[in-house]
């Protein structure tokens, strides 16, 4: 079982929609949640973390259920802008290691 | 954030050759990272690169095939050794940001082609 899993998508949505994408860790010992935006032939950028009380930035909303394990990230009114693949990422404290697990990333294409 | 410039931005390289690729930060980091990501695949991490003393790496990558230097707070490399096919990827460096527990931010990587 992969450490971290998401959906691949692709996800195609109109502008102005809302999509929601999930994520699910299977080590308990995560610490730290991110998701990362990853353009095509670019590198990942952060997009923003993700705390237990759940966080908003703007159009983008994250939250984590540590009880389940999963994590999601909420996108409202859609722009063709926001066409990329989103990446779950998550840190273990249990290695004593700094580095990040990424997911496969979701696909996500709006059309206009 | 920390502005973080990678060399050669791409290259394509004959089988059984070695590459180094070259990572600058524009400021003193703690913690710098080297990750794979094959095509159409996600990032997979190499190794944490230590500065004076040697790399850690992660299950499947060895050091004889991926040397890494981290002579300062600044700069760090990766060797491919003896590549293969196998071994065309992007390569990408990350830094830990200062003043944040995990967060990372990423060089724009070295798309490199064996062939």
């Amino acid at each position: 079982r992969k450490e971290v899993e998401q959906d691949p998508g692709p996800f195609n949505v109109p502008e102005g929609a809302t999509v929601a994408f999930n994520c699910t860790y299977s080590n308990s010992a995560s610490q730290s949640f991110f998701w990362y935006r990853q353009d095509c032939r670019k590198e990942p950028k952060l997009l923003m973390s993700v705390y237990s009380s759940g966080n908003e930035d703007g159009r983008f909303t994250a939250q984590l259920n540590r009880a389940s394990q999963y994590i999601s990230l909420l996108i409202r009114d859609s722009k063709l802008s926001d066409s990329a693949t989103y990446l779950c990422v998550v840190n273990r404290l249990d290695t004593g290691r700094r580095a990040l697990t990424f997911g496969s990333g979701t696909r996500l294409q709006v059309q206009p | 954030s920390a502005v973080i410039s990678q060399k050669p931005s791409r290259d394509i390289c004959q089988r059984g050759t070695s590459l180094t690729i070259q990572c600058q930060v524009d400021s003193q980091v703690t913690m710098m990272f080297w990750y794979r990501q094959q095509p159409g695949q996600s990032l997979t991490l190499i190794a944490t690169a230590n500065q004076g003393s040697e790399a850690t790496y992660e299950s499947g990558f060895v050091i004889d095939k991926f040397p890494i230097s981290r002579p300062n707070l600044t700069f760090s490399t990766l060797t491919v050794s003896n590549m293969s096919p196998e071994d065309s990827s992007i390569y990408l460096c990350s830094v830990k940001a200062m003043g944040t527990a995990y967060e990372q931010y990423f060089g724009p990587g070295t798309r490199l082609t064996v062939t």
